[in-house]
This record gives structure tokens, C-alpha cells and sequence, in this order.
């Protein structure tokens, strides 16, 4: 089915390992982002990418890493996992004709919880 | 700066009750609002959205907001909500000059619980 979709839903992992979560969306959309919402935060930006092998930071980048070596996936890690980064994560996509007027689409989200 | 400020973390009411979830935004361009709801363990999805014209916005499920340019506010409303309305609302911001990328800043949320 089209749309954007995130893997794993749920995770859970020890401090200092790494974690991959997985983005996919079947629109070619050009811009891609990844949230993290926390409560009473929101969602914050954690980075985003305006077409492949391109990505720039947002609100929140430490400690995480991205790469776009294609439209159709955006994958976060988390290089070496910490408490703080316990939260819920989310995927968003848009076209690029429609970035400042459009819908942000949104994956379901990954829950992350790092003990 | 941009930023959004949602003024209620949660709002409880009646069943059949009208509802107003308030939001405010500071930015120094001007800017495109937007309200996304999200339903339990399930991602955002939008409500509705002011660009130009009209300050009164109509959106999905009965939801209305208005823009307000001298108070910074773009509050959102329903004269009669129902339990399904049971949600998260998330207020955000686009600027329209200074960013070539139309991200979305978002208020803190506000949790709308709806009692029978």
C-alpha cells in the first residue's frame, strides 16, 4: 500500500548500543523529516532532508545520524543509545511543490525506550 | 525565532460540550498555521490550515479556527465535540521567507479529553 511507513513500532535497548529506525514512503516525496515527541516538548526536529544525499540538521540533531541514499528512505541511528533519548519518533514526508503550504504526511511512529 | 505556544495541556470536557483550544506563535515573517490531531498510537494528521484570505478557517470533523495577526493567536474550535474527538492537538507554524524548507514548528500539545 502507498504511504510512509516505520520500522520497528516499538523497541527497546540497553544504553550505549546503536539503533536504527527505518523510514519508507512510496510518494518520491522529496522532503523528508524526522520529530521526536516528548511530553510537554511537543514534537522538536531532529533532522531533515530536502531530496537524496542531502540532510541538515534541526532543533534537536545531537546524537543521532542520518542518511538519505535514497527518496524513498530516511533511516535515524542512534550511534550510541542514551535515557534522554527515550521518546517517540516520527517520520514525515512531503512534496517539494507543497512544503510550505501542504500536508505533512506522518508515519504511525517508533517508540523508543532506552534503559 | 519562530516558536508556538499552546496555552492548555489539557482541556477536559462534556460530550455535546463546544471546546477551544488555544494556541498563540511569535515569528517576525509571515507565516502559514496548521492543526494536526493525533489519535491514540497513531501518527499526526491535519485538521486544518490557514495560508491567506479568510480568518476563519473550516477543516475537518466540525473543527474551525481562527486567525488573529494583532493577537498572534490562531485558536481552534468545535461548538459540539464528541468522545471520538479524544485526541492530541498539535498547533504549528511555517514561516514564509526565511526558510526555504517549510518546516513545521510545533506548539507542546494539548490533550482534549472528552468525558461522557
Amino acid at each position: 500500500d502507498a504511504g510512509i511507513t516505520q520500522s520497528p513500532r516499538y523497541k527497546i535497548t540497553e544504553t550505549g548500543r546503536q539503533v536504527t529506525l527505518m523510514c519508507h514512503q512510496t510518494w518520491s516525496h522529496s522532503y523528508m523529516f524526522w520529530y521526536r515527541q516528548d511530553l510537554g516538548h511537543g514534537l522538536r526536529l531532529i533532522y531533515y532532508s530536502a531530496a537524496a544525499d542531502i540532510t541538515d540538521k534541526g532543533e534537536v540533531p545531537d546524537g543521532y545520524v542520518v542518511s538519505r541514499s535514497k527518496t524513498e528512505n530516511f533511516p535515524l541511528t542512534l550511534e550510541s543509545a542514551t535515557r534522554s533519548q527515550t521518546s517517540v519518533y516520527f517520520c514525515a514526508s512531503i512534496h517539494s511543490a507543497d512544503r510550505y503550504t501542504g500536508e505533512l504526511f506522518f508515519g504511525e511512529g517508533s517508540r523508543l525506550t532506552v534503559l | 525565532a519562530q516558536s508556538v505556544t499552546q496555552l492548555d495541556s489539557q482541556v477536559p470536557v462534556f460530550e455535546e460540550a463546544p471546546v477551544e483550544l488555544r494556541c498563540n506563535y511569535s515569528s517576525s515573517v509571515s507565516v502559514y498555521l496548521f492543526w494536526y490531531v493525533q489519535y491514540p498510537n497513531q501518527g499526526l494528521q491535519l485538521l486544518l490550515k490557514y495560508l491567506s484570505g479568510s480568518t476563519l478557517v473550516k477543516g475537518i470533523n466540525g473543527f474551525e479556527a481562527e486567525f488573529n495577526k494583532s493577537q498572534t493567536s490562531f485558536h481552534l474550535r468545535k461548538p459540539s465535540v464528541h468522545i471520538s474527538d479524544t485526541a492530541e492537538y498539535f498547533c504549528a507554524v511555517s514561516d514564509r521567507g526565511s526558510s526555504n524548507t517549510g518546516k513545521l514548528i510545533f506548539g507542546q500539545g494539548t490533550t482534549l479529553q472528552v468525558k461522557p
